[in-house]
């Protein structure tokens, strides 16, 4: 039972333009969701996160956007630079002090110069 | 404090044998997570300790794994008998009750 889901395993976009990555959950008591980014031979590292009472958190160039009443979040990356070609994982976890959290499959990005 | 370490970063056994896996979180925190991630997989949490005790344990985790936080410090993960199913990059991460949850490098495992 996949309760995270990141349908696409791949993404290529080009230096400068926008990035798109694409996130759906089916537990609709997740309330607390995650954007992680992996680079090879490293553990994933924290990107930006939101709570379910918000539908936008932004950070620098990083914005996720949440719709519940669709169970899809998505995390937006504008410009896209070389450096943010990774793998990003979304993940979900009941409040903000999860005990644990599900992941998506991941989807790898890669920024095309 | 440079961050959750764990080690070996990688480890080759041949099937049957034990292997016992160590992570060291980040000193101020008080939870520590095991998660694993097979290929084209995105983590799948194990385990997880708020300070020495051992709270919840995912289904996944079978007989043949068990894990230790003695005095809410570093952890230990081991697994008896390894099967080439248990082939996956083992993850350790940390958090102060649940916030800034922050992961190592991961240990990765090959049974042979």
């Amino acid at each position: 039972d996949q309760q995270v889901k990141q349908n696409s395993p791949s993404l290529s976009v080009q230096e400068g333009r926008i990035s798109i990555l694409n996130c759906d959950y089916t537990n609709s008591m997740f309330d607390y969701f995650l954007w992680y980014k992996k680079y090879p031979a490293e553990g994933p590292t924290f990107l930006i996160s939101i709570s379910s009472i918000k539908d936008k958190n932004e950070d620098g160039r990083f914005t996720v956007f949440l719709n519940k009443s669709a169970k899809h979040l998505s995390l937006h990356i504008v410009p896209s630079q070389p450096g943010d070609s990774a793998v990003y994982f979304c993940a979900a976890g009941l409040g903000q002090g999860a005990q644990k959290l599900v992941f998506g499959q991941g989807t790898r990005l890669t920024i095309n110069p | 404090d440079t961050g959750v370490s764990q080690d070996p970063r990688h480890k080759i056994t041949k099937r049957g044998q034990n292997v016992t896996f160590r992570c060291d979180p980040i000193s101020e925190h008080n939870r520590l997570y095991w998660y694993r991630q097979t290929l084209g997989q995105g983590p799948e949490f194990l385990t997880y300790f708020q300070n020495e005790a051992q709270l919840e344990k995912s289904r996944l985790l079978s007989n043949r794994f068990s894990a230790e936080r003695p005095k809410g410090s570093f952890s230990t993960l081991e697994i008896q008998r390894t099967e080439q199913g248990d082939s996956a990059m083992y993850l350790c991460a940390s958090s102060f009750s649940g916030f800034g949850y922050t992961f190592g490098s991961g240990t990765r495992l090959t049974v042979v």
